[in-house]
């Protein structure tokens, strides 16, 4: 069963701390992505990245920055946490390739900034 | 600009009935369009695509119509149950090197027994 695991379910953080949410896959895929999901907004990328160290801004990058250090492994980092950036953040990862449309998501990590 | 929209943002439907989730989008060279179903507490999940070449495409229950005249992509649910009761997504997916999935805003489907 393919898996997409995030760190915590749940964060709460204080404006201007550093904030990290992991994401973990284990079935290989080259591409990862965080959205953040806001209600009415639906999902908006944030950052991808196409393979191990190769990373790309997404519609919102502001504030944000990402790792990928290993394949398996996208962190999403929050230099200086702050109160608009309170939302669910949702990591997904997949294989590239002509026909493959296919996104794994995790469960999502609902961040608190207070 | 890469924007897609949703007509509705809730529909609500009785156990049995057919519905039917509408989309609109606007960026012209998207090559795959892509209907997502996420579950209360859950990241969203695949449920069918349709290539931008094609009108037309039937899963298990489910159709998705594609009509490229007018950028409107609607997903289809036959005989709908209890357990599709949740926020349906669709993206569209371009290709500009890389692949990125850019989603709609979203539509919560309610299904009463």
């Amino acid at each position: 069963d393919v898996k997409v695991t995030q760190s915590s379910r749940y964060l709460v953080k204080r404006t201007g701390e550093k904030v990290f949410l992991e994401c973990v896959q284990d079935m290989d895929h080259e591409n990862m992505f965080w959205y953040r999901q806001d209600p009415g907004l639906g999902l908006r990328l944030i950052y991808f990245s196409y393979d191990v160290k190769m990373k790309e801004k997404g519609d919102i990058p502001e504030g944000y920055s990402v790792s990928r250090e290993k394949k398996e492994r996208f962190s999403l980092i929050l230099e200086s946490a702050s109160t608009n950036q309170t939302s669910m953040y949702l990591c997904a990862s997949r294989t590239p390739g002509r026909g493959n449309t296919e996104a794994f998501f995790g469960q999502g990590t609902r961040l608190t900034v207070v | 600009g890469e924007s897609v929209g949703l007509h509705l943002p809730t529909l609500s439907v009785q156990e049995g009935d057919n519905s039917i989730i509408n989309c609109a989008y606007s960026n012209s060279a998207s090559d795959y369009f892509i209907w997502y179903k996420q579950e209360s507490g859950k990241g969203p999940q695949f449920i069918i695509d349709i290539r931008s070449n094609m009108d037309k495409r039937q899963g298990q229950r489910v159709t998705v119509l594609l009509n490229k005249t007018v950028k409107h992509l609607s997903l289809q649910i036959a005989a709908t149950q209890p357990g599709d009761s949740a926020v349906y997504f669709c993206a569209e997916r371009i290709d500009t090197g890389f692949q990125k999935l850019v989603f709609g805003t979203g539509t919560r489907l309610l299904v009463s027994p």
